[in-house]
């Protein structure tokens, strides 16, 4: 059973450029969330997502985009990637929004 | 002020004691209580949950929460090196987005 399941681990881009971080769950998961974590900062919520088809923001989704069209799959997509947005990012799942969270093992991205 | 605050550490203790870990909180409306483990360079994991006023114990962990005064602990007995970690205090505001507020972990570490 894999869990969450975050692609890829590490990577770079140069300011500008696009990418799509994914996340992937097997565990049949309504709520789907994507967090950033900076040192001394803390985990902050990006966007959340209660069920395929309806996505929300979080606390910090300045810079991304996700979109979830079934219950597997959640992606976040940085559209012209940022030095602030160097993270590392994980995706987490939960039966409720109110528990326990899941976390996939962390993408770490650098933005040159 | 934080939403929610951790002293950043480290907490060092020797193998055997009791580790006592604290955080407080500001929304007077938060209605659970989270503690995660995070090893360096992997992800959090739930150690224990808690709702109500009072303790809750789950083998050497014990969480305990006090909503008059905002804070909530978690005491770590017979501490192991193993325990060394990032102890993340995490909080449910009861709103409708389902906002969860990490604080930024409070590093333990456990000398043999």
């Amino acid at each position: 059973n894999a869990g969450v399941t975050q692609t890829p681990k590490f990577h770079i881009l140069k300011t500008g450029q696009s990418m799509t971080l994914q996340c992937a769950q097997d565990m049949n998961h309504g709520y789907l969330s994507w967090y950033r974590q900076d040192p001394g900062m803390g985990l902050r919520r990006i966007h959340y997502s209660v069920a395929a088809g309806i996505t929300d923001k979080g606390e910090v989704p300045d810079g991304y985009n996700v979109s979830r069209s079934n219950t597997e799959d959640f992606p976040l997509r940085l559209e012209s990637a940022a030095p602030s947005q160097t993270s590392v990012y994980f995706c987490a799942s939960s039966p409720s929004p109110e528990g326990e969270l899941f976390f996939g093992e962390g993408s770490r991205l650098t933005v040159l | 002020q934080k939403e929610v605050e951790q002293n950043s550490g480290p907490l060092s203790v020797p193998e055997g004691a009791i580790a006592s870990l604290n955080c407080t909180y500001s929304d007077r409306g938060s209605q659970s209580f989270f503690w995660y483990r995070q090893y360096s360079g992997k992800s959090p994991e739930l150690i224990m949950f808690i709702y109500s006023n009072g303790d809750k114990e789950d083998g050497r962990f014990t969480a305990q929460l006090n909503k008059a005064s905002q804070y909530v602990s978690l005491l770590i007995r017979d501490s192991q090196p193993s325990d060394s970690a990032t102890y993340l205090c995490a909080v449910l505001l009861m709103d409708s987005s389902y906002k969860l507020i990490f604080g930024s972990g409070t590093r333990l570490l456990v000398r043999p």
